[in-house]
């Protein structure tokens, strides 16, 4: 059973555009969401995140905003660049304590390529 | 500087072989993971350890062996009880606790296993 859903696999966007990468949860204990970002061949790099407390957080051209009621985030890239042509893997970890609190659940990813 | 290293970047095994990933960090993270990447999979959790001298299972873990003697390392043995070893291994750490603090994780830069 996924609990973190990326159900765009892909993306295309022209660069100077914005990039709108979504996420949706099913497990309402997630109380911290994460993005992190992935080029080939390494290692994922820690992007921008957001608490349940808040709706929107902001770095730069990223962006993170939280629908709690509507179990939806998306990360908003403005502009976008050639360089964020990557894949993105949306995050997070549950509130409660117990054998997986320690763990962050991951999405599947979606391939972002930015058009020049 | 610290960080997490993973050697080698690349491995090559025959069927029927054990391999041992190495993964060593000098974060002073308690916790440590690891993650296999396929092409359309996503991030899958193997085995994590909160602390040395102990470790969990995470959702693949059959065909996978990992130890904690040290906080530092955390090197997964790849058996030949593996079915479809072949894929892109990353290993993790993060403070632990309830505490992700802004990252979450830190991770390495992936070995990449063949069987050949």
């Amino acid at each position: 059973d996924q609990q973190v859903k990326q159900n765009s696999p892909s993306l295309s966007v022209q660069e100077g555009r914005i990039s709108i990468l979504n996420c949706d949860y099913t497990n309402s204990m997630f109380d911290y969401f994460l993005w992190y970002k992935k080029y080939p061949a390494e290692g994922p790099t820690f992007l921008i995140s957001i608490s349940s407390i808040k709706d929107k957080n902001e770095d730069g051209r990223f962006t993170v905003f939280l629908n709690k009621s509507a179990k939806h985030l998306s990360l908003h890239i403005v502009p976008s660049q050639p360089g964020d042509s990557a894949v993105y893997f949306c995050a997070a970890r549950a509130a409660y304590s117990g054998a997986g609190s320690y763990q962050l659940t991951f999405g599947k990813g979606t391939k972002l390529s930015v058009i020049p | 500087d610290g960080g997490i290293t993973q050697s080698p970047k690349y491995l090559f095994r025959k069927e029927g072989q054990n391999v041992t990933l190495s993964c060593e960090q000098n974060l002073n993270h308690d916790a440590m993971y690891w993650y296999r990447q396929d092409p359309g999979q996503g991030l899958r959790l193997i085995y994590y350890s909160q602390i040395v001298n102990d470790f969990q299972k995470g959702d693949i873990a059959e065909g996978y062996s990992v130890s904690r003697e040290k906080k530092e390392s955390f090197p997964l043995t790849v058996t030949s009880a593996q079915k479809n070893p072949t894929a892109f291994y990353l290993c993790a750490s993060s403070i632990g606790g309830r505490d992700l603090t802004n990252y979450g994780y830190t991770f390495g830069s992936g070995t990449r296993l063949t069987v050949v």
